[in-house]
């Protein structure tokens, strides 16, 4: 069983369209997150949801809008996407708990490129 | 504020031969640190954690990473090289604060040669 799942792998499309990415895990975990890759294999994080709370929030443009619809899952919604929105986008979803050191379990990623 | 330092972008090893890919971090608190591995077109795969316990971590794959506070680092190692560990390599830190974010270092590709 996938513990944390993203679709889809790979999204084309258009500059000025709106897309989504949905992640889901079946971790039981309570907090979940986004992370851009950008071409340099650099990795940020963009959001945060903690028991479907936003918890992080950082610097993205507001065209970013994650959606919890519950604790198990995360999507992405990019409106007026733009060529710089190319780049793999990370899900990932950890338990609290200080002796884990909120150790974080990444999904397969999802490839976006913008035309 | 926390950070990592990942101080090499490229590692080449032959297959058989030991490998060292060096890391160091900044915090304020007390942090978690981790290594991830990527290999191509893949996700993030946790290699290994130090949680304040043992500051000699193995982990999977016969890697292991030593916490050496006095350095502020957290070297990955391992005895011999495979060509299947030719990958890119992460060193992240995690502060145990409301935010729970990791923050990532630069990355360090591995290249095997046979």
């Amino acid at each position: 069983d996938t513990a944390v799942s993203q679709t889809p792998k790979y999204l084309v499309t258009q500059m000025g369209n709106d897309k989504s990415i949905k992640c889901e895990q079946n971790l039981g975990h309570d907090t979940m997150y986004w992370y851009k890759q950008d071409s340099k294999k650099f990795l940020k994080i963009m959001f945060s949801y903690n028991n479907k709370e936003l918890i992080i929030n950082e610097t993205v443009p507001n065209r970013f809008s994650p959606k919890s619809p519950d604790k198990a899952h995360l999507n992405l919604h990019i409106n007026s996407l733009e060529l710089g929105d190319s780049a793999v986008y990370f899900c990932a979803s950890s338990q609290g708990g200080s002796g884990s050191g909120y150790e974080q379990y990444f999904g397969p990623g999802t490839r976006l490129t913008v035309t | 504020a926390q950070s990592v330092t990942q101080l090499d972008s490229h590692v080449s090893v032959s297959e058989g031969t030991p490998v060292l890919l060096r890391c160091n971090y900044s915090s304020s608190y007390s942090p978690s640190l981790f290594w991830y591995v990527q290999h191509p077109n893949k996700g993030l795969q946790l290699l290994l954690k130090y949680t304040s316990a043992a500051t000699l971590v193995k982990g999977i794959n016969g890697f292991e990473a030593e916490f050496k506070k006095s350095e502020t680092s957290f070297h990955l190692t391992k005895p011999s090289a495979h060509m299947s560990d030719a990958a890119e390599y992460f060193c992240v830190v995690s502060v145990v604060t409301g935010r729970r974010a990791l923050t990532f270092g630069s990355g360090t590709r591995l290249q095997v040669q046979p």
